[in-house]
């Protein structure tokens, strides 16, 4: 039983170069989600999908950010042009669709420097 | 929307005691659910526990129990028997319930940071 994976675990970038992450949830959670968490903060949610469908996205997430869920299975959160105000853990959770109780479980993140 | 609330950034406790780690929530959600995750400084984010907002009891999961006061919009975790493994930061978290395809994302507070004194 394996958990939530991402890849890479660490990232260095300079400015306005493009990034992409990968996340492999639980293999039954048909649940996806991403969020961005920086220093001393709790995470913050960026975006969501239900199986292939992006359902929800914050106002977090910028016209150079883009997520694919292609086949319900694996995500990509790419970043366009990078800033500094990029540099962040990027946090990748899964969860199954039940009717009262959502607990996610939360991959080991991407942590982005950008130079 | 929702808010938490975790005022005690930092805080330290002796081993094998009781510690209490503050939450307070605002919602205007009729149905909620609270969770408490410890981030340890790998990073990883760890499900401790959970508390529905129409449940009776409050949650308990081995060595935490969830204290949940609805009409105060509180739900502090306890950790009984504090252990040297358990110093890391903790956060609290809140998400709607609701039996649809809404996303139920979380929302988190600023988390405390647990330090354990051997």
């Amino acid at each position: 039983d394996t958990g939530v994976s991402q890849d890479p675990r660490h990232k260095i970038t300079k400015r306005g170069q493009n990034v992409t992450f990968r996340c492999d949830p639980i293999s039954e959670h048909n649940r996806l989600y991403w969020y961005r968490q920086t220093l001393g903060q709790g995470p913050e949610f960026l975006t969501y999908f239900q199986n292939e469908a992006q359902l929800e996205k914050s106002r977090l997430l910028s016209d150079r950010f883009s997520a694919e869920r292609p086949k319900g299975s694996f995500s990509t959160l790419e970043i366009q042009r990078t800033e500094q105000g990029d540099s962040a853990m990027y946090l990748c959770a899964s969860s199954l669709d039940r009717v009262i109780v959502y607990e996610q479980y939360f991959g080991p993140g991407t942590r982005l420097t950008v130079t | 929307a929702q808010k938490i609330t975790q005022t005690q950034p930092g805080m330290f406790v002796q081993e094998k005691e009781a510690v209490t780690l503050d939450c307070t929530y605002d919602t205007s959600d009729p149905s909620y659910g609270l969770f408490w995750y410890k981030q340890p400084s790998s990073g990883e984010m760890i499900f401790l526990i959970y508390q529905g907002s129409y449940d009776q009891q409050n949650a308990t999961e081995g060595r935490y129990s969830l204290n949940f006061q609805k009409a105060r919009k509180s739900a502090n975790l306890v950790i009984s028997a504090s252990q040297l493994g358990d110093s890391a930061m903790y956060f609290c978290a809140m998400s709607a319930l609701m039996n649809n395809n809404a996303g139920n994302m979380l929302t988190f507070g600023g988390g405390t940071r647990l330090m354990v004194k051997p």
